[in-house]
């Protein structure tokens, strides 16, 4: 059971912005930082946002990440439907002795 | 171009082992720590092991502390899993993947493999 919650799914329109949320605790998100990864359906996951809002070359400005307290955000701005895929999120947890931990995973839909 | 390739995967019955092995290239192998995710069929992502580059220092998720060992020969490029006493809750496509950043283990993955798949049935 992974202790980053994030909702099962989220929709939109061509053109509109979709947000993702995680939701960790003080051992996770609140003392290091968050990745986003991007699962397209029947592909490897691709890292998508680092370091809470920092975005890989060639990845889109579309695509942007925060993070306040103990959750993070994705957010997904001009839509496309290229982007229907399972969003993760990431981070270290500083809990029994440490551990990497995914979060629950977010299936965007484009409608 | 960065490039990781798995293999390995297949038919195990409960109880018996399996060796993954990852191969890179496009880029300095030897430099880099490597970790290993799994993904069960229709499931979420799930952490299970890392290498740092140099093969000094290891780490195992709880849930196969003891059964799997994580290895790597940086002469030849390659990345392993060995998975001993499989259970059928090991059954996944199992990534590997490449730490970026300078902090062992916290950093996260820039690149990934496109997976090979584990099976375990009678």
């Amino acid at each position: 059971q992974s202790v980053l919650t994030q909702p099962p799914s989220a929709s939109g329109t061509p053109g509109q912005r979709v947000t993702i949320s995680c939701s960790g605790s003080s051992s996770n998100i609140g003392s290091n930082t968050v990745n986003w990864y991007q699962q397209l359906p029947g592909t490897a996951p691709k890292l998508l946002i680092y370091s809470n809002n920092q975005r890989p070359s060639g990845v889109p400005d579309r695509f942007s990440g925060s993070k306040s307290g103990t959750s993070a955000s994705l957010a997904i701005s001009g839509l496309q439907s290229e982007d229907e895929a399972d969003y993760y999120c990431a981070a270290w947890d500083d809990s029994l002795n440490g551990r990497n931990v995914f979060g629950t995973g977010t299936k965007v839909t484009v409608l | 171009e960065v490039q990781l390739v798995e293999s390995g995967g297949g038919l195990v019955q409960p109880g018996g082992s399996l060796r993954l092995s990852c191969a890179a290239s496009g880029f300095t192998f030897s430099s880099y720590a490597m970790h290993w995710v799994r993904q069960a069929p229709g499931k979420g992502l799930e952490y299970v092991s890392a290498i740092s580059s140099n093969g000094g220092s290891t780490y195992y998720a709880n849930s196969v502390k003891g059964r799997f060992t994580i290895s790597r020969d940086n002469s030849k490029n390659t990345l392993y899993l060995q998975m001993g006493s499989l259970r059928a809750e090991d059954m996944a496509v199992y990534y590997c993947a490449r730490e970026f950043g300078q902090q062992w283990l916290v950093s996260g993955f820039d690149y990934w493999g496109q997976g090979t798949l584990v099976t375990v049935s009678s």
